[in-house]
């Protein structure tokens, strides 16, 4: 299995601002993700980051508001852009290596508070 | 749309006694399933997985059921510990030629001592 991390684990940021997360694999890895949890909810995939290429993103979920970055095959970014108390939520990062039975794992979460 | 839904959000069990947690998934076309379990501050661990062309499958303390006619997923956890205590979510892989989880609601389990 992959172990994953992710910076930094929290943050409060104030309105209009930007973050950045980082993910980091231990090992190659084919596919990377962004996920995102609000509270006390369930998991809602963002996007898919391909090495290489622009991510793909999931419905609701637009480029220009989560930017992603993976300029290898163990690290990936997501930034969260023009943030609101809206975007306060926990983003996940995971990794699998890409086939449709593949277990995909999970780095421990960024939790992020938008003022 | 497509989507994986729990009927529980919360199960209390005693520490020692089994428990069950239930997924209903709505992808008939879906091939891979999995559980996982998050802590509190912690992300999803991969507990156990199953492919749609098996019906049951074991771990360590965990079975993993599979009822493809009326699209339904169950955990149990066999004697429970208090360490057992999470939020469990079932996931459902809705690409047939690529990764892409859909999670269900979560049901959180409290093992009270």
């Amino acid at each position: 299995s992959a172990v994953i991390s992710q910076k930094p684990s929290r943050d409060i940021c104030q309105r209009g601002t930007s973050l950045t997360i980082q993910c980091q694999v231990d090992s190659q890895v084919t596919m990377m993700f962004w996920y995102r949890q609000q509270p006390g909810q369930s998991l809602t995939l963002i996007a898919t980051a391909n090495q290489g290429s622009e991510a793909t993103y999931e419905s609701g979920f637009v480029i220009d508001k989560f930017p992603i970055s993976r300029p290898n095959l163990t690290f990936s970014t997501l930034t969260v852009s023009n943030m609101s108390p809206e975007d306060s939520s926990i983003y996940l990062c995971s990794a699998g290596q890409g086939s449709p039975t593949d277990t995909q794992y999970f780095g421990p979460g960024t939790r992020l508070t938008v003022l | 749309g497509e989507s994986v839904g729990l009927h529980l959000p919360t199960l209390s069990v005693q520490e020692g006694d089994n428990s069950i947690i239930n997924c209903a998934y709505s992808n008939s076309a879906s091939d891979y399933f999995i559980w996982y379990k998050q802590e509190s501050g912690k992300g999803p661990q991969f507990i156990i997985d199953i492919r749609s062309n098996m019906d049951k499958r074991q771990g360590q303390r965990v079975t993993v059921l599979l009822n493809k006619t009326v699209k339904h997923l169950s955990l149990q956890i066999a004697a429970t510990q208090p360490g057992d205590s999470a939020v469990y979510f079932c996931a459902e892989n809705i690409s047939q030629g690529a990764q892409k989880l859909v999670f269900g609601q979560g049901t959180r389990l409290t093992i009270n001592p």
